[in-house]
């Protein structure tokens, strides 16, 4: 089955302590991007990658980091997480940017 | 500023009923659309995307697109509750190469409630 698969779907943690979001594609996708999803704010692009070691800044960049080692997969590094980083997490690939992104089903992040 | 605009409704219509869902956005540049819907603490899903100007039709869903009024639409025919959901835009901006065309604005959504 072509799917986004997302671990782990939920999390607690404490400020300060490292944490990866993993994302993983089985559709041989060029594109993969990180949203996260806030009420009231929409969902807003954190970083995307056109290819394998090929990564740029979305629109809320800060206090994220990512790699793209893989074409199949794109972990999302949260090194020093902090309350405001609390959100639902939403990895998406699509065949290249232009073509639909397919989503995965989302990381519930609680940072305390 | 890359901007995509919804009214955040709640819109609410009868069963049966049409539903019409609108999007603006900032940028006449702008190559592709997508509408997405998304069920309460689901991921989106893509429901239609468009590319031209005109109507796109799929099923029960139409999707309308006028680039020189920056606009476009979802009509949803025969409206069933199981299309109780927020529904979101997505614009691809900028031309077919450059920064802003690698990514996509997400509108706010607008929840839609199909009264039975």
């Amino acid at each position: 089955e072509a799917q986004v698969t997302q671990n782990p779907r939920y999390l607690i943690t404490v400020t300060g302590k490292k944490l990866t979001v993993t994302c993983s594609q089985n559709m041989n996708h060029e594109y993969m991007s990180w949203y996260r999803q806030d009420p009231g704010l929409g969902l807003r692009q954190i970083y995307y990658s056109m290819n394998v070691e090929v990564t740029d800044k979305g629109d809320v960049p800060e206090g994220y980091k990512v790699s793209r080692k893989e074409k199949r997969n794109f972990p999302l590094i949260l090194e020093s997480p902090s309350p405001n980083q609390t959100s639902l997490y939403f990895c998406a690939s699509s065949l290249d940017y232009t073509d639909t992104q397919y989503f995965g089903p989302g990381t519930r992040l609680t940072v305390l | 500023q890359k901007e995509v605009e919804q009214n955040s409704g709640p819109l609410s219509v009868p069963e049966g009923a049409i539903a019409s869902l609108n999007c603006t956005y900032s940028d006449r540049v702008s190559q592709s659309f997508f509408w997405y819907r998304q069920y309460s603490g689901k991921s989106p899903e893509l429901i239609m995307s468009i590319y031209s100007n005109g109507d796109k039709e799929d099923g029960r869903f139409t999707a309308q697109l006028n680039k020189a009024s920056q606009y476009v639409s979802l009509l949803i025919r025969d409206s069933q509750p199981s299309d109780s959901a927020t529904y979101l835009c997505a614009v691809r901006y900028g031309g077919y190469s450059g920064a802003g065309s690698y990514q996509l604005t997400f509108g706010k959504g607008t929840k839609l409630s199909v009264i039975p």
